[in-house]
């Protein structure tokens, strides 16, 4: 079947430590998207991409990193820079950005 | 930027009623999308928008694009206990790169 697949589903991080989310699409899509959800704030964007070897900052890209090397693959890696990074990430894809989005399973950071 | 409010940020319901729930934005949009997410998983398209004064139906919901293009509403009719839940609406504004814009979610709770 195709989808979106996160890994992992549970994740701790020590102080000083970065971590590396994966997200994977078999959907040939172009675009990918990484997302923060807090409690009682939605979806935030933190970084997209509408195709190999380029990304851009969504409105909170402070303390996160990406690359897009693959089309299929779009990676977040959450720095030591980032102070509260307690969250559920989702990561999401699209054929091209104006495209409605799917969505993974996502991965909670503690 | 642009900002959606969704309204009302949870309720509670008995099964069988009927639910509505809307999203205004600040400025108008292009495309307004409706996504349910259950308890430790992603969001999941439900209705997708692309008209102004467009209704769309999908089983029991009801969604629609409002006139103004900055609002839309969706209804569910005579909920059960599955349709529990955060329901998101998105939006999208005018050209090709506007990104899209979540609101806060509602809650729903259904009482059998």
């Amino acid at each position: 079947d195709g989808g979106i697949t996160q890994s992992p589903k549970y994740l701790f991080r020590k102080e000083g430590q970065n971590v590396t989310l994966s997200c994977e699409q078999n959907l040939n899509h172009d675009a990918m998207y990484w997302y923060r959800q807090d409690p009682g704030q939605g979806l935030r964007l933190i970084y997209y991409s509408q195709i190999v070897n380029d990304f851009q900052k969504g409105d909170i890209a402070e303390g996160y990193s990406v690359s897009r090397e693959k089309k299929e693959s779009f990676p977040l890696t959450v720095t030591s820079a980032q102070k509260n990074p307690t969250a559920f990430y989702l990561c999401a894809s699209s054929r091209d950005r104006g495209d409605s989005q799917h969505f993974g399973d996502g991965t909670r950071l503690s | 930027g642009q900002q959606l409010n969704q309204s009302p940020q949870s309720m509670f319901i008995q099964e069988g009623e009927d639910v509505s729930m809307n999203c205004t934005s600040s400025s108008i949009f292009n495309t307004w999308l409706w996504y349910k997410q259950e308890p430790g998983e992603g969001p999941v398209l439900l209705i997708a928008l692309y008209k102004a004064g467009e209704l769309t139906s999908n089983g029991r919901l009801t969604a629609q694009f409002g006139i103004t293009r900055k609002d839309s509403f969706l209804n569910i009719s005579a909920s059960i206990p599955s349709d529990v839940g955060i329901y998101f609406c998105a939006g999208r504004g005018r050209g090709g790169n506007t990104p899209l814009v979540f609101g806060k979610g509602t809650r729903l709770s259904v009482i059998a």
